[in-house]
């Protein structure tokens, strides 16, 4: 159990498109979903907070316009990377909490999107 | 906000050897520990984690200890194996619901 799946794996993509990552929990419900962005041999960076039903909240630097949230299910969040660059780049990696796990601290992770922007 | 530090960023152990690292962590409010394993281009897996009303937890060849007060935590890997070379995280957090920081990681290598 605790399934979080990502879609697309891999993405490639030309400077200035809009590229969308999606993030399912598959057997679980999440009112909350984590985004984090990992560059070649870094930490995991949280992005954004993904609240089910209310806007994300958005780490201090990180460009709310730039990186959209939207997490209309209890099952879905997505994150598109609009008007993509080079420095765009990088591994980007959802987590959820599941909703039943009421005193669990475990976040459960995506495989990860590894997005190349050219 | 919290801050994570981690040593060391890298470690060659021999097999069979131990491995400590290490992380220190700065907001008392921080009340759940994790350590993630990751490899190269995968999601990172949970290897064990500890709450902060426990002073230190084993499982097999891998135990945490704490120390709320000095506020560090440590990872002990004893018997290591090859397959256990990867990038260590260890993280903090405040439980159900909140976001982890992470440590900046540990490669680590276990060498034949």
């Amino acid at each position: 159990g605790a399934v979080v799946s990502q879609h697309p794996s891999r993405v490639i993509c030309k400077s200035g498109t809009s590229v969308k990552i999606e993030c399912r929990s598959l057997d679980f419900q999440a009112t909350t979903m984590f985004w984090y962005r990992q560059f070649p041999k870094q930490s995991l960076m949280l992005m954004a907070t993904s609240n089910e039903g209310s806007k994300a909240t958005y780490e201090q630097g990180v460009e709310k316009d730039k990186f959209l949230i939207n997490h209309a299910s209890l099952t879905l969040s997505t994150l598109t990377v609009t008007s993509a660059h080079p420095e765009d780049s990088s591994f980007y990696i959802c987590s959820a909490f599941p909703v039943q796990f009421e005193l669990a601290a475990e976040q459960f992770f995506g495989p990860g999107t590894r997005l190349t922007v050219l | 906000g919290e801050n994570v530090e981690q040593h060391p960023s890298t470690l060659s152990v021999q097999e069979g050897d131990s491995a400590v690292i290490k992380c220190t962590y700065s907001d008392s409010a921080s009340n759940y520990f994790p350590w993630y394993k990751q490899e190269l281009g995968k999601r990172p897996q949970l290897i064990i984690d500890i709450r902060s009303n426990v002073g230190e937890k084993k499982d097999q060849r891998i135990a945490v200890t704490l120390n709320k007060t000095a506020k560090h935590f440590s990872l002990h890997i004893t018997e290591t194996q090859p397959e256990d070379s990867a990038v260590y995280f260890c993280a903090a957090g405040g439980g159900y619901g909140q976001n982890f920081v992470f440590g900046p990681g540990t490669r680590l290598s276990v060498l034949p």
